[in-house]
């Protein structure tokens, strides 16, 4: 079975610097992988998504992510974050063949100071 | 536009209750799933559906039930709602092309069981 890991718990930025949020999974092939934004009291948006091709991955609000098949990683960054970027964020992969179910990490709590 | 929407933003139930979840989407999506969110824990799948009447177990299936009459409304039940089910609900619905299709997220029920 897939699994993720976010390694960081909670990652504090100060408006206008760089991004990287990482995320490691663990599956004996080439998965599906996502990354979703959690803002307060909110559902999930999906960010970006990589599931084939090019492994620079363009998403929404500036966000781009790496998939690096070598490292089993998939990182998050943007190069310049927003207040509004302040939210959890979750990395979440799909098994190739019967790949409806999503697995997610634990979340990384985004704090953006003034 | 997508929409995913669920009956209740809050709730809060007392131990034994039976407690429904309902969600509702109108994009004529295949797959449905119901997550549940805690802290530290990220989303864990309860249940999926990938047709009506077909259910599917999740991770976490204990003390759940689901049903699935329409094809656009996907149903989560509390049979004697426990303490230990307090958390974040989150509906989610996909297109089921085969591969892993993005899935779009309600904003959740946050229940509470006294």
């Amino acid at each position: 079975a897939q699994s993720v890991t976010q390694p960081d718990i909670h990652i504090t930025v100060s408006e206008g610097a760089s991004l990287e949020l990482r995320c490691n999974y663990s599956y004996g092939a080439t998965p599906y992988l996502f990354w979703y934004v959690q803002s307060p009291g909110q559902g999930l948006q999906l960010l970006l998504k990589y599931f084939s091709g090019d492994t620079l991955v363009q998403g929404i609000k500036g966000f781009e992510a790496e998939f690096k098949r070598s490292q089993s990683s998939f990182n998050l960054r943007k190069p310049s974050v927003h207040w509004s970027d302040a939210a959890e964020y979750f990395c979440a992969v799909a098994a190739r063949g019967s790949a409806r179910q999503l697995t997610f990490g634990s979340g990384t709590q985004l704090t953006v100071l003034p | 536009d997508v929409k995913v929407t669920q009956s209740s933003r809050y709730l809060v139930k007392r131990t034994g209750e039976k407690v429904f979840l309902e969600c509702v989407q109108d994009m004529d999506h295949e797959n449905m799933f119901w997550y549940r969110q805690d802290p530290g824990l990220g989303l864990r799948l309860i249940y999926f559906s990938y047709d009506v009447k077909m259910k599917e177990k999740g991770d976490i299936p204990e003390g759940y039930s689901v049903s699935r009459e329409k094809k656009e409304r996907f149903s989560l039940i509390l049979e004697s709602a426990s303490t230990n089910q307090t958390s974040m609900y989150l509906c989610a619905s996909s297109f089921n092309r085969g591969g892993a299709d993005t899935q779009y997220f309600g904003p959740g029920t946050r229940l509470t069981v006294l």
